[in-house]
């Protein structure tokens, strides 16, 4: 049983460039959620899903897409790299019943 | 909005020296309070989760107790297994008055250092 599988762990990217981070489920949650995490500042949401086709933004929505075309499947997509992107992203899942999420071991992404 | 607030920002103690991590919040709806464990490059570990003020979960050396206002995660003559940050996060419903089980509102989290 992997949980929550995200890759890359790490990525550089140049600003202008996009990119996809891909994050993957196999314990059959309908929640899943994407958070960057930057230094004293706290897990931040960024954007959410409640199944598969239903999405919407979080906090933090501006620079990023995400797609939910499956219940396994919740990438997030980033269009033109900005220095402020730079941070640790996390995926997480949950069943929508209570109890705590699960969380990916992240992608640290530098923007340079 | 919500706002979850943690202090210490960061902690040192003596291995055996027995301390407490403070979560103080404000949010309309709470529907759980969870603490997490988040070692140096890993994704946060799920710990407890407290849904209503006067309980009390424990495990091992940790235990996590709540109030309408606060939470408190109590450690108990820690090891230096136990450094990590710990990370406080407040349950609340997606859209105000939602009946949805909501999203989590993290704290900065705690650093606790413990030395052999």
């Amino acid at each position: 049983n992997a949980g929550v599988t995200q890759t890359p762990k790490f990525r550089i990217l140049k600003i202008g460039q996009s990119m996809t981070l891909q994050c993957t489920q196999d314990m059959n949650h309908n929640y899943m959620y994407w958070y960057r995490q930057d230094p004293g500042m706290g897990l931040k949401l960024i954007y959410y899903s409640v199944g598969a086709g239903i999405t919407d933004k979080g906090e933090v929505p501006n620079g990023y897409n995400v797609s939910r075309s499956t219940t396994e499947d919740f990438p997030l997509r980033l269009e033109l790299a900005a220095p402020s992107q730079t941070s640790v992203y996390f995926c997480a899942s949950s069943w929508g019943g209570g109890g705590g999420y699960t969380f990916g071991s992240g992608t640290r992404l530098t923007v340079v | 909005e919500d706002q979850v607030t943690q202090s210490p920002e960061a902690l040192r103690l003596q291995e055996g020296e027995s301390s407490s991590l403070n979560c103080s919040y404000t949010v309309s709806g709470l529907r759980g309070l969870f603490w997490y464990r988040q070692d140096p490059g890993k994704g946060p570990e799920f710990l407890f989760t407290l849904y209503s003020a006067g309980e009390e979960k424990e495990k091992e050396r940790l235990k996590a107790t709540l109030t309408k206002k606060e939470s408190f995660l109590h450690i108990t003559a820690p090891k230096p297994e136990d450094s990590a940050t710990y990370l406080c996060a407040v349950r609340t419903p997606l859209e105000a008055g939602g009946t949805s089980y909501g999203k989590l509102t993290f704290g900065q989290g705690t650093i606790l250092t413990v030395h052999p």
